[in-house]
């Protein structure tokens, strides 16, 4: 199983631009690695997902070194409403106990 | 609203109630996972089906709980006897393809008292 390792907390300010690494040094050949949103009292969101390199859409990137042992989700432009849970996902086709989610990474935006 | 329902939104049972959950997914998605979720903890994974087929189960998880998903579309998650340890945020995801990119529902609250 493909563990992943995120800081605990972030805190950031309104306007800038927020990254947060994620650490996967059993990330699997067929692993994808996926970036999650999660407001309380809500399920979880998607964001981002890539595979190597950098991936980008309307929210996010997603920066993935060549030996995929990390990534990067970077959020440009944080606003309060960005104040959430992101958590780092690894996993590949098969689905099951590979989709571990670690305790994710806790955003702070302040004006 | 073509996401994943979960109902209900809040469950309130005594200790000892059996309880059930239902998770209807997005309607082409053929895989559906159940997880559990407490405060302050990521979701942590109970069970996952591909189409009707339960093909892996937690080792976290009771003989209480027992999941189905017949003909493949919506799934069921009953607890039986339950304990107050049960209490969570259970929610339903569901993936229509090979890279598993999750979609969720809402969730359930459970409080057991």
């Amino acid at each position: 199983l493909a563990k992943t390792t995120q800081p605990i907390s972030m805190d950031s300010y309104e306007g800038q631009e927020v990254n947060i690494t994620c650490s996967h040094n059993n990330i699997a050949t067929n692993d994808y690695i996926t970036w999650y949103q999660q407001f309380p009292s809500q399920g979880p969101r998607f964001i981002i997902q890539g595979y190597k390199t950098k991936v980008t859409n309307e929210v996010a990137s997603l920066f993935i070194p060549a030996d995929r042992k990390s990534s990067t989700l970077s959020l440009p432009r944080v606003s309060l409403s960005d104040t959430a849970v992101y958590y780092c996902l690894v996993g590949g086709t098969g689905g099951g106990n590979k989709l571990t989610f670690g305790t994710g990474t806790q955003l702070k935006v302040e004006l | 609203d073509t996401g994943v329902s979960q109902n209900p939104r809040h469950k309130i049972t005594k200790r000892g109630q059996n309880v059930t959950f239902r998770c209807d997914p997005i309607s082409e998605h053929n895989r559906l996972y159940w997880y559990r979720q407490t405060l302050g903890q990521g979701p942590e994974f109970l069970t996952y089906f591909q189409n009707e087929a339960q093909l892996e189960k937690s080792r976290l998880l009771s003989d209480r709980f027992s999941a189905e998903r017949p003909k493949g579309s919506f799934s069921t998650l009953e607890i039986q006897r339950t304990e107050q340890g049960d209490s969570a945020m259970y929610l339903c995801a569901s993936s229509g393809d090979v890279a598993e990119k999750l979609f969720f529902g809402s969730g359930t609250q459970l409080s057991v008292l």
